[in-house]
């Protein structure tokens, strides 16, 4: 079975220090993977994904992941984090290239 | 350009209700999604379509939900009979699908339904 953990519900982070948002994964076919973040009330917006190549991926906003095979991991990194990144986080896997298994979510709170 | 959307934006209807959502995808777009979101929970795949084929529907998609892409544009999704439990976010999303790479899926602001 194809599935995507999220270990915190919520990250806590100053503004302007590194973040870090945890995903591991669990799948039998090819680790597609990707994040996407919700702003309340609106629908998902695409950050970045991981088909193959490179194993640190870098995407919108500032935002990169590094793929790790033999943790089968997916974190969400950014340098330095804005009170604008508060939102919920979710990390995502498509086994076969279509459908999406997402992660239960996980807030980012980035105070100033 | 313009992105995916949706409509209504929120439905409230009573328990026994039939009621329809319609997405509208991103023009070019060859594939559409369905998902569910409730609160605390990341979205939950439902069906999808490629072009006016309803290629998968998840065991999630009970008998009173229909799913439709009849010229492979706008889908519309209806749920016959609303339950309470049947009250959540449905997201819809579309995508371009080929051979040189893993599809990335982009979604609608979602139709909030609460049934009463």
């Amino acid at each position: 079975a194809q599935s995507v953990a999220q270990p915190e519900d919520q990250v806590n982070v100053a503004e302007g220090n590194p973040l870090t948002v945890k995903c591991t994964y669990s799948v039998s076919g090819n680790p597609y993977l990707f994040w996407y973040v919700q702003y309340p009330n609106r629908g998902l917006q695409f950050l970045l994904k991981y088909i193959t190549g490179d194993n640190l991926v870098k995407g919108s906003y500032g935002f990169e992941a590094e793929f790790n095979k033999s943790q089968t991991s997916f974190h969400l990194k950014k340098p330095s984090a804005l009170v604008s990144d508060s939102a919920l986080y979710f990390c995502a896997v498509s086994p076969y290239g279509n459908k999406l298994v997402f992660g239960a979510g996980t807030i980012l709170r980035v105070k100033s | 350009d313009t992105g995916v959307s949706q409509d209504p934006r929120h439905k409230i209807t009573k328990r026994g209700q039939n009621v329809t959502f319609r997405c509208d995808p991103i023009s070019e777009h060859n594939r559409l999604y369905w998902y569910r979101q409730t609160l605390g929970q990341g979205p939950e795949f439902l069906t999808y379509f490629q072009n006016e084929a309803q290629l998968e529907k998840s065991r999630l998609l009970s008998d009173r939900f229909s799913a439709e892409r009849p010229k492979g544009s706008f889908s519309t999704l209806e749920i016959q009979r609303t339950e309470q439990g049947d009250s959540a976010m449905y997201l819809c999303a579309s995508s371009l699908s080929g051979r040189a790479s893993v599809e990335t899926q982009y979604f609608g602001p979602g139709t909030r339904l609460l049934v009463l």
